[in-house]
């Protein structure tokens, strides 16, 4: 039972590139979200997904595209980087609507040169 | 929009000590989460707290929420080098999404 799973765990990008931050989970988990963490700015929610077939902007969303894949898939694309994006991006999920905490994946640690 | 503001951003303590951290909210959460982060690591669930001023209680660890449901605290008693990492309150404005505190880093010295 590996919870929530994200790849890769490091990445660096040029400026401008793209690429896709993979997240999976195994727990029939229901809402999904990203969030990204910055150094003195706790973690701010980038998008989430309260189930599959629905995606919500959170509060920092521009730069990103998400997609819910299935229910257990949950993917955060850059499509152009820029050196603002430089993070580090968790992805989590709950089992659904209600009174729940977060399981939270390793981390995806990025930078954007 | 919906904050949650926490304080202290760094606490040192030695250890054996207690530690506190605070959050609060400018409007009535739906409830209140609390997770630990170990360096390098990634958030981990403590605890929920729903009720108007619940108390909780983990081994040395108590959580109590406001009776406005608008502040919640963290104290550790008799700090362990075991506790170090950063507490993060998280407050659900019973929209379906956690905002985060700031967090309080905690660093023990032995």
């Amino acid at each position: 039972n590996a919870g929530v799973t994200q790849t890769p765990k490091f990445q660096v990008l040029k400026t401008g590139q793209s690429m896709t931050l993979q997240c999976a989970q195994d727990m029939n988990h229901n809402s999904m979200y990203w969030y990204r963490q910055d150094p003195g700015m706790g973690l701010r929610l980038i998008y989430y997904s309260a189930s599959e077939g629905t995606t919500d902007k959170g509060e920092v969303p521009n730069g990103y595209n998400v997609s819910r894949l299935n229910k257990r898939e949950f993917s955060l694309r850059l499509e152009s980087a820029a050196p603002s994006q430089t993070s580090v991006y968790f992805c989590a999920s709950k089992p659904g609507t209600g009174n729940y905490g977060y399981t939270f994946g390793s981390g995806t640690r990025l930078t954007v040169v | 929009g919906q904050q949650v503001m926490q304080i202290p951003q760094y606490q040192h303590v030695q250890e054996g000590e207690d530690f506190t951290t605070y959050c609060n909210s400018s409007t009535t959460l739906s409830n209140i989460q609390w997770y630990k982060q170990r360096p390098g690591g990634h958030p981990v669930f403590l605890i929920q707290l729903v009720k108007s001023g619940e108390v909780k209680k983990q081994k040395r660890l108590t959580f109590q929420f406001g009776e406005a449901k608008k502040n919640s605290s963290l104290h550790i008693t008799a700090t362990q080098t075991t506790d170090v990492g950063t507490y993060f309150c998280a407050g659900d404005f019973g929209n379906e999404k956690l905002t985060f505190g700031t967090g309080t880093r905690l660093t023990i010295i032995p």
